[in-house]
This record gives C-alpha cells, structure tokens and sequence, in this order.
C-alpha cells in the first residue's frame, strides 16, 4: 500500500518568493513515481512534475522542481519565483509499481500567494 | 480533442435514486481511472480500466457502484440507492500508460453529486 502525508495545511507567501511544499511517501515497491499536482478553485487536477523512483536527477519543469530525497523518503515541490496564479491547492502523490499502478494522493495543501 | 469530458458537471438527486456520470477521455489513452473527492480531501481511487478491462477496484468501491468501459473509450459510473454520503466531487482521469511519467493524468473537472 502507498501513503502520502502532507503536513502543511496551508501556507501564506509573498509574491515572488520561493516556496517548498512538504510531501513524505511510504511505499513498499521497489520502483514507484511521484506527481505533483494544482487544483485551482475551477476544481480541474493539473499535472505539474513526476519524478521516477530510479531517476538520477532531480525533475524540474520551469519553475517548478522536486527536491527528491529517496532515503528521506520524501518528495517536496519547490516553487520558485511564485506568482498570484500559484495560488491554488497542491497535491502529492505517488504511483506504486506493475499492478500497484493507481495514484495514492495525500491530502493536500492550500498555497496562498499574497500580492 | 480538447481533454478529458465529464458530464453532467453538477448532479442533485434525491436518496435512494440511482445516478450514472459520463466520462470521455483522451482518445489516444488507453488508461482510464475513477477518483472521488471529498470536501478538504485528496482524490481517492476507486476504479480503473486499461482499454475495456477493469483492472482494480477499490474497497470504497461498494456494491452500489458499477463503473463500465464498452469498448475502451468512454466510461460510465453508476451509483444504485444513493447516500448522502455519497456526495462528492467524481473526477475522472486518463493517461497513456507509457507516457505517464512524462504527461502524467489527465484530469476532467469533474462531476460534483448532492444527495438530498
């Protein structure tokens, strides 16, 4: 089974500020993804950046990238340079391995960029 | 094609009727998957196809629900003897499954169900 825990509820920052959203996983697969998610209040789930479990790299997808620590078991999004626009709820979640494939999504936090 | 269709958008039914939400995925995806959400919560799974298989089913997913893929394009999700707890967000989600560490899911916006 897979967990995702997201330990901010919500978080205020100031436009144009870098913001690190929390994500920690627990999975038994020994090969896994992780996304990151922006729901705005419109409701729609947009996909924002995947890192593979066998990934050497850190995913970075314009400003957008995930500082991937696999012994740490976490997986944290980084917003750099943030705009009115962030302002939306963020999800983790992770996908397990072959037959473990559906998305396990935490339960979130609510980002607020104040102008 | 433009994403992922869900309809209606907002359903409002009265307990114990039964319900059927509509999704249309991406054409070229061959994974289709069923979400629901509740208020303050993250999606949470309840079903999904590749093509017209049914590969897994959650727990959540009770005798009451049937969900269907005819032919592995569109989905139907029906609710018999509706609850109050049923009420939710129901999102649908496809992707290609080689693809989806690269484009990830894609989500529709959704059919939000009341139950009054």
């Amino acid at each position: 089974a897979q967990k995702i825990t997201q330990t901010q509820p919500g978080m205020f920052v100031q436009e144009k500020e870098a913001v690190t959203l929390d994500c920690t996983y627990d999975t038994s697969d020994p090969s896994y993804g992780l996304f990151w998610y922006k729901q705005p209040s419109s409701g729609e789930m947009i996909f924002l950046i995947y890192q593979g479990s066998y990934d050497q790299q850190n995913a970075t997808e314009g400003r957008y990238s995930l500082n991937f620590q696999k012994a740490r078991k976490s997986a944290n999004l980084v917003i750099s340079a943030s705009q009115l626009g962030d302002s939306a709820m963020y999800f983790c979640a992770s996908q397990g391995d072959f037959g473990n494939e559906k998305l396990t999504f935490g339960t979130g936090t609510r980002l607020t960029i104040i102008p | 094609d433009t994403g992922v269709s869900q309809n209606p958008r907002h359903k409002i039914t009265k307990r114990g009727q039964n319900v059927t939400f509509r999704c249309d995925p991406i054409s070229e995806h061959n994974r289709l998957y069923w979400y629901r959400q509740t208020l303050g919560q993250g999606p949470e799974f309840l079903t999904y196809f590749q093509n017209e298989a049914q590969l897994e089913k959650s727990r959540l997913l009770s005798d009451r629900f049937s969900a269907e893929r005819p032919k592995g394009s569109f989905s139907t999700l029906e609710i018999q003897r509706t609850e109050q707890g049923d009420s939710a967000m129901y999102l649908c989600a496809s992707s290609f499954r080689e693809l989806q560490g690269t484009y990830g899911y894609t989500f529709g916006s959704g059919t939000r169900l009341t139950v009054v």
